[in-house]
């Protein structure tokens, strides 16, 4: 989805690096999400928020922390980068509005392809 | 915790051929059960989303059904073209969460 933005695109670091993945949405969504996608496993959520003050751990969320510095900002880091956080990963938003014809549908960004050597 | 599961991994059909995809879930309180497909290494582009109040969904050459009471989703491509070849994804809403299959790889030969 256009509206849902990262950067970077693509990203090789080194082991042991700070690394910082961007997230931009237009969308106007209170609800935004960090997924990290490994060949044969599927998408898993590393962080989700529901808004500015509300940030919650995923299935995943060991070695990584976020920020959400606005509503429509959400980043997540990688502290330490390790090997094994070689992966996709992508950013995701939703408007949970029951009234809405498509309520809680997520929205996907380009993802960021990210390489710890 | 909800598992989705799609079956099979992987689809090899001639080109012409309608098919159907598999998907399913364990916990049928969803609200909504999303078809995606992905080009390998790309985003994921969407497909059809279906609500729990809804049976089916359709979008030109794709239908995509949706059985609650069994855990169950499919996704339907009709007249297939090499240009489908991708992996195809569901995914499944319920609470707070959104659950992922792991994919069917499918591959149309001309």
């Amino acid at each position: 989805d256009a509206d849902v933005t990262q950067t970077p695109r693509n990203r090789i670091t080194k082991t042991g690096k700070r690394i910082m993945l961007e997230c931009s949405q237009t969308k106007g969504h209170d609800r935004m999400y960090w997924y990290r996608q490994d060949p044969g496993l599927g998408l898993r959520l590393i962080y989700y928020s529901f808004d500015v003050k509300d940030i919650n751990k995923g299935e995943i969320s060991d070695g990584y922390s976020v920020s959400r510095q606005a509503q429509a900002k959400f980043s997540l880091s990688l502290e330490s980068a390790i090997p094994n956080q070689t992966a996709l990963y992508f950013c995701a938003t939703s408007d949970f509005e029951p009234a809405a014809a498509n309520y809680n549908e997520q929205f996907f960004g380009p993802g960021t392809r990210l390489t710890v050597l | 915790k909800q598992e989705v599961t799609q079956i099979p991994a992987a689809l090899s059909v001639p080109e012409g051929e309608n098919l159907v995809l598999n998907c399913s879930f364990t916990d049928s309180a969803i609200y909504n059960l999303k078809w995606f497909r992905q080009d390998p290494g790309k985003g994921l582009t969407s497909l059809l989303l279906i609500q729990s109040s809804q049976r089916e969904q359709t979008s030109g050459r794709l239908n995509a059904s949706l059985d609650k009471s069994s855990g169950r989703s499919t996704l339907y491509i009709a007249a297939s073209q090499p240009g489908d070849s991708a992996t195809y994804l569901c995914a499944v809403n319920i609470g707070n969460q959104f659950y992922f299959g792991t994919g069917t790889s499918l591959t149309v030969i001309p």
